[in-house]
């Protein structure tokens, strides 16, 4: 079986520009959420999606942004990027409240 | 919130060395993993295990819900043990995994 993918796997963009990243669970999986993780702050809850409807969401700005298709393939969206925003974003995948499964990441670099 | 605390922050072991990572939680758990993250950053399962014991080769860690805490064990450590490794809960009913700021292993060999 497929882990989860996430694509692209590196990033540059530059202050004020928008960002989208892509995550395809495992497949079965409905529940995907999504985490940044930054030297400073650590790993960090971003929001979870589960059968397309956002159930849960961490304390970030309005910039941050999600959704799930109908296939519940992922896509978080950052606009208006800012240097703090460099970081390595995962996402993770699961059958309702159980084991998660992560990732590669996508390293995102603001300049 | 729940809150995870990991120790130690730091650990240098020689090869061949046993090594006992520590992690409390606030709060009773559903969900609790542990996780090595890799040197490119992707987080790799070791266990699922909000309560109990159990064992992967080297590996073993158990969990003692009562008490809030949980253990991981590295026997006969080896160079690719090197890295952080992540402790993480959730409460039930929630997907959200809080972590702990994590144990960096330098294993020398």
């Amino acid at each position: 079986k497929a882990g989860v993918t996430q694509t692209p796997r590196y990033l540059i963009k530059t202050r004020g520009q928008q960002v989208t990243l892509s995550c395809s669970p495992i497949s079965g999986h409905r529940s995907v959420s999504w985490y940044q993780q930054t030297p400073g702050q650590g790993l960090q809850f971003l929001f979870e999606y589960f059968s397309e409807t956002q159930r849960n969401k961490g304390n970030f700005p309005g910039r941050f942004s999600g959704r799930q298709f109908s296939n519940s393939r992922s896509e978080m969206n950052v606009s208006t990027l800012e240097l703090g925003d460099s970081a390595l974003y995962l996402c993770a995948s699961s059958l309702q409240n159980n084991e998660q499964f992560f990732g590669p990441g996508t390293r995102l670099t603001v300049l | 919130g729940i809150q995870v605390e990991q120790s130690p922050p730091d650990l240098i072991l020689q090869e061949g060395a046993n090594s006992t990572l520590r992690c409390n939680f606030s709060d009773s758990v559903n969900n609790l993993q542990w996780f090595h993250q890799n040197p490119w950053g992707q987080l790799i399962n070791l266990f699922y295990i909000p309560s109990g014991t159990k064992q992967n080769g080297r590996l073993s860690a158990t969990t003692v819900a009562t008490e809030r805490y949980s253990l991981l064990y590295i026997s006969s450590s080896q160079t690719t043990d090197s890295g952080v490794y992540f402790c993480a809960v959730a409460y039930f009913g929630n997907e959200k995994l809080t972590f702990g700021t994590g144990t960096r292993l330098t294993i020398i060999p």
